[in-house]
């Protein structure tokens, strides 16, 4: 079973909607939670973290956690071409390990 | 503050050869980590180093290996290549200690780009 889940897509929505992405992870007991976004041919980059139960607003993107359902989630609002790229969630464990886990990532092609 | 440097950019290898890629983090990083990226599996992770240690590994065979120097810059070797191996090999730099949440936040280099032919 793999531990980070997410949909490949591509997840397609017209400029200026709310793009909705989502994660659900196996460890109960994981903490931390990351989205990272990679476009095309680059590497990734952390836009989002999260580690209370809950919402997390910074500019248009919003993360959303629920640990009794194991399941978080980035709203992206008024989504714009630009934010066309691959968002990888990632989870991490309570203790040393500092490395998380990633999903696959979902492919997000914002068309205006 | 620059960021993660990783070289080289590219590379073209034929089976059976031995690659070695290097990575340089965030100066005052401690943690480097690196990870395997493929259309078909997503980010694998490799190992990380701390302190010149490994410190975690992933589940790669023994073909995988690296390193850390004092000065926290990390090399990764992968000898008797495979096509399999063609893949982006990024490196992750943290600060990798300590309680602060931001400690765990990485940041990756633009990637090595192996081709295995």
């Amino acid at each position: 079973q793999k531990e980070v889940e997410q949909n490949s897509g591509p997840l397609s929505v017209p400029e200026g909607a709310i793009a909705s992405l989502n994660c659900t992870y196996s460890d109960r007991v994981s903490q931390s939670f990351f989205w990272y976004r990679q476009y095309s041919g680059k590497s990734p980059e952390l836009i989002m973290s999260i580690y209370s139960n809950g919402d997390k607003e910074d500019g248009r993107f919003t993360a959303q956690l629920n640990k009794a359902s194991q399941y978080v989630s980035l709203l992206i609002r008024d989504s714009q071409p630009s934010d066309s790229a691959t968002y990888l969630c990632a989870v991490k464990r309570p203790g040393g390990s500092y490395i998380p886990t990633f999903g696959r990532g979902t492919s997000l092609i914002v068309h205006p | 503050k620059a960021g993660v440097t990783q070289t080289p950019r590219y590379l073209i290898k034929t089976r059976g050869q031995q690659v070695t890629l290097s990575c340089s983090p965030i100066s005052g990083h401690r943690s480097v980590s690196w990870y395997q990226q493929t259309p078909g599996q997503g980010l694998q992770f490799l190992f990380e180093y701390f302190s010149e240690t490994q410190r975690n590994k992933g589940n790669f065979p023994g073909r995988f290996s690296g390193r850390q120097f004092s000065n926290s810059r990390s090399e990764m070797n992968v000898s008797t290549l495979e096509l399999g191996d063609s893949a982006l090999y990024l490196c992750a730099s943290s600060l990798g200690s300590g309680l602060a949440t931001t400690n765990e936040k990485l940041f990756f280099g633009s990637g090595t780009q192996l081709s295995v032919l």
